[in-house]
């Protein structure tokens, strides 16, 4: 079926920004990339998507204006990168495929993030 | 944005039994964006069901879903051990997603 693999974990400063890839394997991404994160201990909390080709992304209304998720066109890689991160950003951060299913196929193997001072 | 909300938050079972997990909505789900998931410790979610009742590929059909409006039901018929875990359901609408707040589903 392929897979979704994403960059290793990162330790961040509070303030600081992170950068988390996702790269497909053995499959194609034609409809959207999403980004779910799990706090530890919590559950899934979908923060966006983006289109297959790297346009037309959306969030919610909690990550306005500190999210961004984009797409490398020469690489096929997708990116997702978050700012101003403060403690309560330290969470496993998930790519997944999305489908014209409205479901969520692929998953990624989730990269941690840790912010602390 | 639409609130999902799941219960009960804990289900202890023993393998052989039949697992009812619920999914409420705060406002109408299409069936067709409704979804949900299997969890276990470490690993990443999984999906089981999408368009409320479609088995995901390799899906065993023990695992069915139901339910329309805003009640959504996800039903185990005879648990297996690998069955205990962290279930999730998940909407789709006004071009939002969002997940439940889960269901752990633990052996008693």
């Amino acid at each position: 079926q392929g897979q979704l693999v994403q960059s290793g974990p990162e330790v961040k400063k509070p303030g600081a920004s992170v950068k988390v890839s996702c790269k497909a394997s053995g499959t194609a991404i034609t409809n959207s990339m999403h980004w779910v994160r799990q706090a530890p201990g919590h559950g899934l909390e979908w923060m966006g998507r983006v289109g297959a080709s790297g346009g037309s992304s959306s969030s919610t209304q909690k990550f306005h204006g500190r999210v961004s998720m984009v797409r490398d066109p020469s690489t096929g890689t997708f990116y997702m990168y978050l700012n101003s991160l403060r403690s309560e950003d330290t969470a496993v951060y998930y790519c997944a495929r999305g489908t014209d299913l409205r479901a969520l196929d692929i998953w990624g193997q989730g990269t941690m993030v840790i912010v602390s001072s | 944005e639409i609130v999902l909300t799941q219960s009960p938050g804990t289900l202890s079972l023993s393998p052989g039994e039949r697992a009812t997990l619920s999914c409420r909505a705060s406002q109408t789900v299409d069936r067709s964006n409704l979804a949900w998931y299997q969890q276990k410790p470490g690993h990443a979610p999984r999906l089981l069901i999408y368009g409320a009742s479609n088995r995901a590929t390799g899906i065993p059909d023990r695992f069915s879903g139901s339910g329309s409006g805003t009640d959504f039901t996800l039903t185990i018929s005879r648990l297996e051990p690998e069955d205990f875990a962290v279930y999730y359901c998940q909407q789709y609408g006004n071009s939002l997603y969002s997940f439940g707040q889960g269901t752990q589903l633990e052996i008693k």
